[in-house]
């Protein structure tokens, strides 16, 4: 079945720190990737997606690029800030499956400290 | 476009009694809408798939006499928890997906953090 593997927490970082956020995916069909991000007593934001190969997907800095070759679709930001501290979830979606289910990572939460 | 609402945001119940928690899709007409109950520090746990006018479909270990779930509508979906214990504390997400151009893509509510005392 679909599974994403995203790279455990916590991850402390000072500010304007390079981040890296590692996740890969397993998948039968053709899945889109997402980035969700999570502040504290909040929802999921969509921060970003890709729907395939090759497809970058940006936003506030924040990008991840579907590699299809390696699964992989890894958050990157080259700059963080305080404001960036949260919990981050990598998810797929696969339309080719049973009624457009998605999965997501267990969570990665990153804390920027001043 | 694609906002979701969740209400009521938060609520605290007494042991025994029952919640229902609604989620509307506000600007598009959402064919499937989705239950996720996350605990504290941990990932999404998706409970149940609905789509509009037909019964849910509950993810395995889900017990769908405890949480019932209506979709009647293509905007809004209703979760109740009934007869809720201390251990059905958690916060409930929904999220929706549907409409033109948002076929694989779910759009999530706020959340609603229930406290059952």
């Amino acid at each position: 079945g679909n599974s994403v593997t995203q790279m455990e927490g916590p991850v402390t970082l000072s500010e304007e720190a390079f981040l890296t956020i590692n996740c890969t995916y397993t998948a039968t069909g053709y899945p889109s990737l997402f980035w969700y991000v999570q502040y504290p007593g909040e929802g999921l934001q969509l921060l970003l997606k890709a729907t395939k190969a090759d497809d970058k997907g940006s936003n506030k800095g924040f990008e991840a690029t579907y590699r299809k070759e390696t699964t992989s679709f890894h958050l990157e930001k080259g700059s963080v800030q305080v404001s960036d501290s949260a919990v981050y979830f990598c998810a797929l979606s696969d339309i080719s499956g049973d009624n457009n289910d998605m999965r997501f990572g267990a969570g990665t939460r990153l804390t920027v400290k001043p | 476009g694609a906002v979701v609402s969740q209400h009521p945001s938060w609520v605290i119940c007494k042991s025994g009694t029952s919640v229902k928690i609604e989620c509307r899709s506000l600007d598009f007409q959402a064919t499937t809408m989705f239950w996720y109950r996350q605990f504290p520090k941990q990932s999404l746990m998706l409970m149940a798939t609905s789509n509009e006018g037909s019964k849910a479909t509950y993810e395995q270990g889900v017990e769908k006499d405890k949480f019932l779930i209506n979709h009647a509508s293509l905007t809004l979906s209703t979760l109740t928890v009934t007869s809720a214990h201390p251990e059905d504390s958690s916060f409930y997400i929904c999220s929706a997906s549907g409409g033109q151009g948002y076929y694989n893509e779910q759009f999530f509510g706020p959340g609603t953090r229930l406290t059952v005392l």
